[in-house]
């Protein structure tokens, strides 16, 4: 595997489900975020990490819990979801320090519908 | 606020034209400026960085950036269909600090006529 992978690709989930959404880097970043991205609308950023701690929640509603165990792994913990919630979920990570810190690279997202 | 400010378009352009996409932004600490592809139903995919004033050429891609008047820009020579998506402009959240925070852009969606 290269790049940042995510999996799984699809979820179709209930409002009283509970799922967790994985990314994984194989870049050796040390910065992950987790951002939301609706139709026609910008890409919203929600969870940073940096070297495993969490550095920005962007007032993200507590029915969305991110787990970062590693530098190379993060999780988004779902639970009682609303439908407006249905939108493409991107991991990405960037290096975090030194030359290109900056640079983020996305994984190919999960698109989930909450119905 | 700290904003980015691209215009939605669609740019429609000739196959073989040059695009132009502009990008503004209100953060006069920014450092770092990055435009990003994105095709529909895709992830964002990194194109280009770009750090001091001036241009900076990547193939048939050129990323200008004018600090004093707060626009970076990317230009696209012989445009081909395939070049058809959203660019998104995206800049470094001031000096940074612990976050390494990017601020995007809505993108611009750029259609390449045949």
């Amino acid at each position: 595997e290269t790049g940042v992978t995510q999996t799984p690709r699809h979820l179709v989930m209930g409002m009283t489900n509970k799922k967790s959404l994985k990314c994984e880097q194989h870049l050796g970043h040390n910065a992950m975020y987790w951002y939301k991205q609706s139709a026609k609308k910008p890409l919203e950023l929600m969870f940073v990490y940096n070297f495993k701690e969490q550095t920005e929640n962007n007032s993200v509603p507590s029915r969305f819990s991110p787990e970062c165990p590693n530098s190379s792994h993060l999780f988004l913990h779902l639970h009682t979801l609303q439908p407006e919630d249905s939108a493409l979920y991107l991991c990405a990570s960037s290096p975090g320090t030194g030359a290109g810190s900056y640079e983020q690279y996305f994984g190919p997202g999960t698109r989930l519908t909450v119905t | 606020q700290k904003e980015v400010e691209q215009n939605s378009g669609p740019l429609s352009v000739p196959e073989g034209a040059i695009a132009s996409l502009n990008c503004t932004y209100s953060d006069r600490g920014s450092q770092s400026f990055f435009w990003y592809r994105q095709y529909s139903g895709k992830s964002p995919e990194l194109i280009m960085s770009i750090y001091s004033n001036g241009d900076k050429e990547d193939g048939r891609f050129t990323a200008q950036l004018n600090k004093a008047s707060q626009y970076v820009s990317l230009l696209i020579r012989d445009s081909q269909p395939s070049d058809s998506a959203t660019y998104l402009c995206a800049v470094a959240d001031g000096y940074g600090g612990a976050t390494n925070k990017l601020i995007f852009g809505t993108g611009t969606l750029l259609a390449v006529q045949p």
